[in-house]
């Protein structure tokens, strides 16, 4: 079965370090997304991306966070310059179509750690 | 504002009996609800969804969820657990006006115990 997969697998940064999450979504979806978890809290949705464009975004992510998709394979998601609270579990997630009845699949997730 | 909430942080039930792990939810708006599942070190795995029609859907695994309108419930339930069932479930809101993105409920840790 086709999954999404996610690359580092836990990532370990100096704070005000830039640091890049790979995402690789299933081959056939349209639509992409990025969630966190921080340890003992809720999953929260961070941006959903569409036609190589930001569809939606939540409060969480300012102007430190930016997504792209390079090429026609990889979803990425940057933080420029990282803080202890970007602490957190990343999962990229990724469904074929953006009607509200599609589930969303996700990867495995990045553990980042900011020290 | 949509919300899910998970009253339990943790279901325990012997191996064979009965497994449910409760959610319920507030929308504007007609929901779309999911349950996924994650076990360690692994991502969310999609369960199961309901979008309409019959209140009772069926999933993966044996597992199965019923849709109360009138409780705003989404129970995610297992007739028969096995030890392989213990994990964390997250069940998680989508609504139409309110674009993509899925609100996630705070997960229950379920143990089944042999």
């Amino acid at each position: 079965e086709p999954e999404v997969t996610q690359t580092p697998s836990h990532q370990v940064t100096q704070m005000g370090q830039e640091v890049i999450l790979r995402c690789v979504p299933i081959s056939n979806h349209l639509y992409f997304y990025w969630y966190r978890q921080i340890l003992g809290q809720k999953v929260e949705f961070l941006v959903s991306f569409y036609n190589n464009e930001i569809s939606e975004k939540s409060e969480i992510f300012d102007d430190q966070f930016s997504v792209e998709r390079p090429d026609g394979s990889n979803f990425t998601l940057k933080i420029r310059s990282t803080k202890l609270e970007d602490s957190a579990m990343y999962f990229c997630a990724s469904s074929d179509q953006g009607t509200h009845n599609q589930p969303q699949h996700f990867g495995d997730g990045t553990r980042l750690s900011i020290l | 504002a949509q919300s899910v909430a998970q009253p339990e942080d943790q279901v325990n039930v012997a191996e064979g009996n009965p497994l449910t792990v409760k959610c319920t939810y507030s929308v504007s708006g007609n929901p779309y609800l999911f349950w996924y599942v994650q076990y360690p070190n692994r991502g969310l795995q999609f369960l199961l969804k309901y979008i309409t029609g019959d209140n009772l859907v069926k999933g993966s695994y044996g597992f199965e969820a019923e849709f109360n309108k009138s409780q705003t419930s989404f129970h995610l339930k297992k007739p028969s657990a096995l030890v392989s069932d213990s994990a964390l479930y997250f069940c998680a809101v989508r609504v139409k006006a309110a674009g993509n993105k899925l609100t996630f409920g705070g997960g229950t840790r379920v143990l089944v115990k042999p």
